[in-house]
């Protein structure tokens, strides 16, 4: 069964800390992504990464940093938590587009409140 | 960057009916993805669509790929309350691998 998981559900912090929310997909896939979930505003990609050290700007980059040292593990920082940074947070995977149609594999998110 | 429109935002509607959602955008998709996202998960493929004029069905659940490669619609026949969370469009093309998505339209079940 493909998995995605993140390595936290649930995170409180304080502003100005640094925190790290970590994805494992076990699929093998190059490709993998950060987006961020607010009511309303639907899913806005933060970081993109097709491959281990390449990444990409979505179109939410401002406010986070993004590390792949290892296929399978994608990293999202924020280097100083701000409370606007308070969202779920979703990883995704996927293969490339010439083997898929692009169908991406979700993590069951993490939930970030900066107080 | 490239922009979906979805509709409606929310739905309300009794068990049993059926509904209907579409998604519509300013540029060209070669392939069209719904997905569902349940309460407290992530979102999950429920059908993909690449070949512009297609209709696909997967068990209630039928999506078109319109001519235009401009829009998709999702219909869902009977519905039930296991139907509720919410669902996301995605449009994208063969060379990024990268999708666009709906800000996504919950639906909610009366039984």
């Amino acid at each position: 069964d493909v998995k995605v998981t993140q390595s936290s559900r649930y995170l409180v912090k304080r502003t100005g800390e640094k925190v790290f929310l970590e994805c494992v997909q076990d699929m093998d896939h190059e490709n993998m992504f950060w987006y961020r979930q607010d009511p309303g505003l639907g899913l806005r990609l933060i970081y993109f990464s097709y491959d281990v050290k390449m990444k990409e700007k979505g179109d939410i980059p401002e406010g986070y940093s993004v590390s792949r040292e290892k296929k399978e593990r994608f990293s999202l920082i924020l280097e100083s938590a701000s409370t606007n940074q308070t969202s779920m947070y979703l990883c995704a995977s996927s293969s490339p587009p010439d083997v898929t149609y692009n169908e991406q594999f979700f993590g069951p998110g993490t939930r970030l409140t900066v107080l | 960057g490239q922009q979906l429109n979805q509709s409606p935002q929310s739905m309300f509607i009794q068990e049993g009916e059926d509904v209907s959602m579409n998604c519509t955008s300013s540029s060209i998709f070669n392939t069209w993805l719904w997905y569902k996202q349940d309460p407290g998960e992530g979102p999950v493929l429920l059908i993909a669509l690449y070949k512009a004029g297609e209709l696909t069905s997967n068990g209630r659940l039928t999506a078109q790929f319109g001519i235009t490669r401009k829009d998709s619609f999702l219909n869902i026949s009977a519905s039930i309350p296991s139907d509720v969370g919410i669902y996301f469009c995605a449009g994208s093309n063969t060379n990024a691998g990268k999708s666009t998505f709906g800000d996504g339209t919950t639906l909610t079940v009366k039984p």
